[in-house]
């Protein structure tokens, strides 16, 4: 019962270097997607995909990259690391059968840039 | 612009009473969620509402979908430690989209 599983658990990059973000899903989900979370912002939608070699932006995109090249990962890369992407990260999971289904969420990942 | 707003932003209370926090928005929804996180956990689903007026029972939470499907909320019954937690309600913008949208969150600290 892996469901979704994030790593690195926790990661300090210093500003300026890039970084991949992984996310692996085993329960056959067409839609992934990568959140960020900030202390009283709840949780903001970075990139999004409804299935292999589909993605899209969400609502703060900006600094970071996504592929989708098989269903079950969706990395996400930091391109060049700032202070302000300092945040935890959660990547999820759900099956798009419905418009609303039930997200799975990974443990996060706890990123530090300084 | 946040989407949803949540309110109170945290609520501390103690063992035994009962408490409601609301989400609300100008927009209308086809359904709405709540989810609860844990420190150092993602968020869990708690229950989804469809239907405008709706109203879910879990226990002692109870759960209720606006009439006119613009805002839900959240109450607790006789709140105990283990209900301490941050809640977070959650939407699409469209029924066609499968874009998840949070609130900003109540975080909720129950205290023996």
């Amino acid at each position: 019962n892996a469901g979704v599983t994030q790593t690195p658990k926790f990661q300090v990059l210093k500003t300026g270097q890039s970084m991949t973000l992984q996310c692996a899903q085993d329960m056959n989900h067409e839609y992934m997607s990568w959140y960020r979370q900030d202390p009283g912002m709840g949780l903001r939608l970075i990139h999004y995909s409804v299935g292999a070699g589909i993605t899209d932006q969400g609502e703060v995109p900006n600094g970071y990259n996504v592929s989708r090249s098989t269903t079950e990962d969706f990395p996400l890369r930091l391109l060049s690391a700032a202070p302000s992407q300092t945040s935890v990260y959660f990547c999820a999971s759900s099956y798009s059968g419905q418009a609303l289904g039930e997200a799975f969420f990974g443990q996060g990942t706890r990123l530090t840039v300084v | 612009t946040q989407l949803l707003e949540q309110s109170p932003q945290f609520l501390s209370i103690q063992e035994g009473e009962n408490l409601t926090v609301y989400c609300n928005s100008s927009s209308v929804f086809s359904s709405l969620q709540w989810y609860r996180q844990e420190p150092g956990e993602g968020p869990v689903l708690l229950v989804t509402v469809v239907t405008g007026g709706e109203v879910k029972k879990l226990k002692r939470l109870t759960f209720q979908f606006g009439d006119a499907r613009k805002d839900s909320s959240l109450h607790i019954t006789a709140a105990q430690p283990g209900d301490t937690g941050l809640y977070l309600c959650a939407a699409s913008p469209s029924e066609s989209s499968y874009k998840l949208i949070f609130g900003s969150g109540t975080r909720l600290l129950v205290r023996p």
